[in-house]
């Protein structure tokens, strides 16, 4: 199996523009997790998904975020309109009896 | 609110050593908990899950225990290497799958 696979690696984008990320997380598993990690705040969880359905999207900064999993090999989490303290790297996770696998993450630079 | 908090921020040791990294978090209602790796610009590898009825699990020179009711968890690394230096983070997970961090361990493993 490839592990999860996100999309892109690194986006620049400008203020107010929309951004969206992308995961395939590993077939087979059930659970699919957004995180974002900053310096200061370390690693957050966002939302997660159970077989496709949001369960808790309490860590969801903002209304301007939103994330959306059609099916269980695809999942989106979209930025509009975006900031620059959005700036981050977000990682998505998936996971099957407990153990979460990462994927590489993708840096967002908002300037 | 669950907190996990892990001290030091940094740490670092001459090669062959063996060393101890340590994790506490303040609710003990936890349903498992992982020690990840994770490397610069990378995503998070997962080392070692220990499950709540669990006191320990062991991977090659990794060993990680679990006291549940005094919040501590560590990570033994026997006969330290270069190539194990990285930042080390520390997860509790609810029965509701989300996982909470620690901020990490930043290892420097010297020749």
């Amino acid at each position: 199996d490839a592990g999860v696979i996100q999309s892109p690696r690194h986006e620049v984008t400008e203020m107010g523009q929309e951004v969206t990320l992308r995961c395939k997380p590993i077939s087979g598993h059930d659970y699919l997790f957004w995180y974002r990690q900053t310096m200061m705040r370390g690693l957050e969880l966002l939302i997660y998904f159970n077989n496709n359905v949001p369960i808790d999207d309490s860590g969801m900064p903002e209304d301007r975020f939103s994330a959306k999993m059609p099916n269980a090999s695809f999942s989106t989490l979209k930025i509009q309109p975006s900031e620059p303290r959005d700036s981050a790297v977000y990682f998505c996770a998936s996971s099957l009896i407990g153990h979460q696998y990462f994927g590489p993450g993708t840096r967002l630079t908002v300037t | 609110k669950q907190e996990v908090t892990q001290i030091p921020a940094a740490l670092s040791v001459p090669e062959g050593e063996n060393l101890v990294l340590n994790c506490s978090f303040t609710d003990s209602a936890i349903y498992n908990l992982q020690w990840f790796r994770q490397d610069p610009g990378k995503g998070l590898t997962s080392l070692l899950l220990i499950q709540s009825s669990q006191r320990e699990q062991t991977s090659g020179r990794l060993n990680a225990s679990l006291d549940k009711s005094s919040g501590r968890s560590t990570l033994y690394i026997a006969a330290s290497q270069p190539g194990d230096s990285a930042t080390y983070l520390c997860a509790v997970a609810g029965a509701n799958s989300k996982l909470t961090f620690g901020k990490g361990i930043t290892l420097s493993v010297r020749p």
